[in-house]
Order: structure tokens, then C-alpha cells, then sequence
């Protein structure tokens, strides 16, 4: 079956930097597009940034765009959020995710990692 | 960038009630859209992709309708299992999502 599996989450001071990943099995990796969103406490959802298949594509939303980079090893199966120059508003618990549909094409997500927690806090 | 406004923001409903939430994106997303449910403490949960389409596994009471700006998620009769928090997500090479809607016991 598919899983995700975030780590690397973690108490982080503002301006420091932070490494996620998301191990993932159960699916042809190299063949789907992955997402990274995050919820800060009792707050909606926020998609943070997405990468193609083969990683030659990726986006970042406003917020974090030039202080996070998205990547992935398909060698591993694993996915990666550098997360740089840190602030308390990235306080929130972060979110890999699968697209539904392989390739490039516009998809949903159908699975979601369990979540890993990034507090940013002095 | 195209914003999603869902509404109501709390909806409070009994077991068995038609329940509908409603999703407007600020431009035309022609069909780019999925209903997320998610309960607390727990990752979203895949309903609806492509404004009407039933993810696999997705009991049949719930649907979803609309295309262009204005979309709609129906659950048909509403389950103790359904009290959660639903979110629609506008997807392309950005995503967004609406703010949520939480649905509470009444």
C-alpha cells in the first residue's frame, strides 16, 4: 500500500534553517509529481510548493518563495523541503503529498504523509 | 492569483440533513477542482477531484458539481462520520485553497 512518511520536523530558531523529508513506498515514485503543504495550528491549509516527476518543474507559493526549495532523490524514493531563513509564520505541521495522476498534467493529491511539526520559536 | 472563497465557514447540521458548501474561485478554474475532508489531527482526505468526480472509496452521499467559478459539495445525508472540516482546493501549476468549512453536530 502507499505511504508517505515525513520526518525531520522540530523546534527551530528564526533564521535558521530545516531539512524535511518524506519517505515514500507503494507507488512508482519516480513516476508522480509531489506536493508539500502545511497547516499552522488551527488554521486552514497551505499549499507550500509542488515538483514534476522528474523533478525539471517546480513552484512555490508567495510565502516561501527564495527561502524553501523543493527536491527529490527518485533513487531513494524520498522527497526533500529545505526550508531556510525560518520564521515564526512557518510555524505549522507540513504535509508531503502524491498527485493523483502521473506526468505533468493538473491533479489532486490521493495520499498524504501523517505530518511532521516545525516550530520556529526563540 | 486566484482566490477560493467557500461559505459557509461553520455549518451546523443534524444526521441525516442535506448538507451543501459552496466554493467560488475569483477567476474561471474551469474544472480544476477537489473537495478535501479533514478531521482533526489527521491528514485531508481525498473526496472529489475535478469538481464531480467520487475519488475511489468515497461513499456515494457525497458529490460534487460546477465548473468555471462556482462549485458545490453536496452530502446527501449526512453520517456521524461526516462531522469534520471540508476544504476545496483550485489545482494547476498552483494550487489554492478555500478557507474551510467546519460542519458541526447541531
Amino acid at each position: 500500500q502507499v505511504q508517505l512518511v515525513e520526518s525531520g520536523g522540530g523546534v527551530v530558531q528564526p533564521g535558521r534553517s530545516l531539512r524535511l523529508s518524506c519517505a515514500t513506498s507503494g507507488f512508482t515514485f519516480s513516476s508522480y509529481g509531489m506536493h508539500w503543504v502545511r497547516q499552522a495550528p488551527g488554521k486552514g491549509l497551505e499549499w507550500v510548493a509542488v515538483i514534476s516527476y522528474d523533478g525539471s518543474i517546480k513552484y512555490y507559493a508567495d510565502s516561501v518563495k527564495g527561502r524553501f526549495t523543493i527536491s527529490r532523490d527518485n533513487s531513494k524514493n524520498t522527497l526533500y523541503l529545505q526550508m531556510n531563513s525560518l520564521r515564526a509564520e512557518d510555524t505549522a505541521v507540513y504535509y508531503c503529498a502524491k498527485k493523483r495522476e502521473g506526468g505533468v498534467v493538473p491533479a489532486a493529491v490521493d495520499y498524504w504523509g501523517q505530518g511532521t511539526l516545525v516550530t520556529v520559536s526563540s | 492569483d486566484i482566490q477560493m472563497t467557500q461559505s459557509p465557514s461553520t455549518l451546523s447540521a443534524s444526521v441525516g440533513d442535506r448538507v451543501t458548501i459552496t466554493c467560488r474561485a475569483s477567476q474561471s478554474i474551469s474544472s480544476w477542482l477537489a473537495w478535501y475532508q479533514q478531521k482533526p489531527g489527521k491528514a485531508p482526505n481525498l473526496l472529489i477531484y475535478k469538481a464531480s468526480s467520487l475519488e475511489s472509496g468515497v461513499p456515494s452521499r457525497f458529490s460534487g458539481s460546477g465548473s468555471g467559478t462556482e462549485f458545490t459539495l453536496t452530502i446527501s445525508s449526512l453520517q456521524p462520520d461526516d462531522f469534520a472540516t471540508y476544504y476545496c482546493q483550485h489545482y494547476n501549476s498552483y494550487w489554492t485553497f478555500g478557507q474551510g468549512t467546519k460542519v458541526e453536530i447541531k
